[in-house]
């Protein structure tokens, strides 16, 4: 139990243009969900928090027009990756929380995002 | 402020050879403590939580919470533990801090 899928696993695309990644709860509903980015040999870092129905909570630093997340349902959030640029490639990823459980998060294999 | 605190960012043991990465938070009300693992090239997974008290391929790790300490342990090394490490909080909001891992290396 406790799957979360992303799409694309890896995608490259050119400067200026959009981006979208899927994160999908398979086997549990979603309550919140997470978006970290990840550079190489380094830590995780959050991005925003976002739970179903509402608006997403950014971190501080991070452009909330540029990031755009969408919790539309309890099993997908999207983010939106805007007007991308060679500096937002990253690996980044996602993660969930279910509806009952303790306080742990599963994890998402992560999406390669390369913009040239 | 910095809430989980993993003081090695590079740890090497031998194969067989006990092993202890070391976590440290800083968390005024009651924290649930975790240990999540990187193997290369895979997602990250949760290996433990303390509310669980399990052991889980081998490792264990106690709340300490006089040393607000998780420290995680396994008594005899192997290989197939090299990996990334990261300890992390869950706060009573909807808060999770991750420490900033420890890449753990066993040699054969």
């Amino acid at each position: 139990g406790a799957v979360v899928s992303q799409h694309p696993s890896w995608v490259i695309c050119k400067s200026g243009t959009s981006v979208k990644i899927e994160c999908r709860s398979l086997d549990f509903q979603a309550t919140t969900m997470f978006w970290y980015r990840q550079f190489p040999k380094q830590s995780l870092m959050l991005m925003a928090t976002s739970n179903e129905g509402s608006k997403a909570t950014y971190e501080q630093g991070v452009e909330k027009d540029k990031f755009l997340i969408n919790h539309a349902s309890l099993t997908l959030s999207t983010l939106t990756v805007t007007s991308a640029h060679p500096e937002d490639s990253s690996f980044y990823i996602c993660s969930a929380r279910g509806t009952s459980w303790t306080r742990e998060q599963y994890f998402g294999p992560g999406t390669r995002l390369t913009v040239t | 402020a910095q809430r989980v605190t993993q003081p090695e960012k590079l740890l090497s043991v031998f194969k067989g050879a006990p092993v202890e990465l070391k976590c440290n938070y800083s968390y005024s009300g009651s924290p649930e403590l975790f240990w999540y693992v990187q193997y290369s090239r895979q997602r990250l997974q949760l290996l433990l939580r303390h509310i669980s008290r399990e052991s889980i391929k081998g490792f264990t790790a106690d709340l300490n919470k006089g040393e607000t300490s998780f420290h995680l342990k396994k008594p005899f090394a192997q290989e197939e533990d090299s990996a990334m490490y990261y300890c992390a909080l869950g706060d009573t909001g909807n808060q999770f801090y991750f420490g900033t891992g420890t890449s753990l290396t066993v040699i054969p």
